[in-house]
């Protein structure tokens, strides 16, 4: 079946950092991917997006690259500031369009 | 601008209690979802709905209920509490169309079941 795997938290790093996140996916076909993004007591937010392979999303700084061959959607940022400080969750969209979901990532940023 | 808006923030439940978790969103979306999410888990989908007065099952909808009367609003019902139904409840939406569109998520709802 579908599966997400990140890889494990919490991810401690200091300001100005370069942060990797890493994520693969098992899947049938070619599913878009997503990274969310979780603030401190608030609900998920689209973070990125790529529907195709070779896509890259970016925003706010973040970049992830869709690679086919490794079956992989790693999230990047070359600067990480405290208040990128957050759980980071890494999806797929099945056949049946639904969201499958990594078990997220913490990202601690300390100053 | 609201968004999705989920009720209550917190709640302490004893075992073979019922309540319902309320969720209302104000951006019109046809889409609606029902995860939990357990520590060091991703969420899981226990229920969904196309529109109004459709549901369908997700991944784990044993113990759960819902209902779509209104496209506005999407009450998740736990009939009777077990303490492996002690989760953050999220709530989300999605307009219709490309399926590719951002789901928008409430804040939660942190149930415990003692």
């Amino acid at each position: 079946g579908n599966s997400v795997t990140q890889m494990e938290g919490p991810v401690t790093l200091s300001e100005e950092a370069f942060l990797t996140i890493n994520c693969t996916y098992t899947a049938t076909g070619y599913p878009s991917l997503f990274w969310y993004v979780q603030y401190p007591g608030e609900g998920l937010q689209l973070l990125l997006k790529a529907t195709k392979a070779d896509d890259k999303g970016s925003n706010k700084g973040f970049e992830a690259t869709y690679r086919k061959e490794t079956t992989s959607f790693h999230l990047e940022k070359g600067s990480v500031q405290v208040s990128d400080s957050a759980v980071y969750f890494c999806a797929l969209r099945d056949s049946n369009y639904q969201l499958i979901w990594g078990a997220g990532t913490k990202l601690i940023i300390k100053p | 601008n609201a968004g999705v808006t989920q009720t209550p923030k917190f709640r302490i439940l004893k075992i073979g209690q019922s309540m319902t978790l309320q969720c209302t969103q104000d951006m019109n979306h046809n889409y609606m979802y029902w995860y939990r999410q357990d520590p060091g888990m991703g969420l899981k989908l226990i229920y969904y709905s196309v529109g109004a007065g459709i549901t369908d099952k997700g991944e784990v909808p044993n113990g759960y209920n819902v209902s779509r009367s209104t496209t506005e609003d999407f009450p998740l019902r736990l009939e009777l509490a077990a303490p492996s139904q002690t989760s953050v409840y999220f709530c989300a939406s999605r307009p219709p169309g490309d399926s590719n569109q951002p789901q928008h998520f409430g804040d939660g709802t942190r149930l415990s079941i003692l």
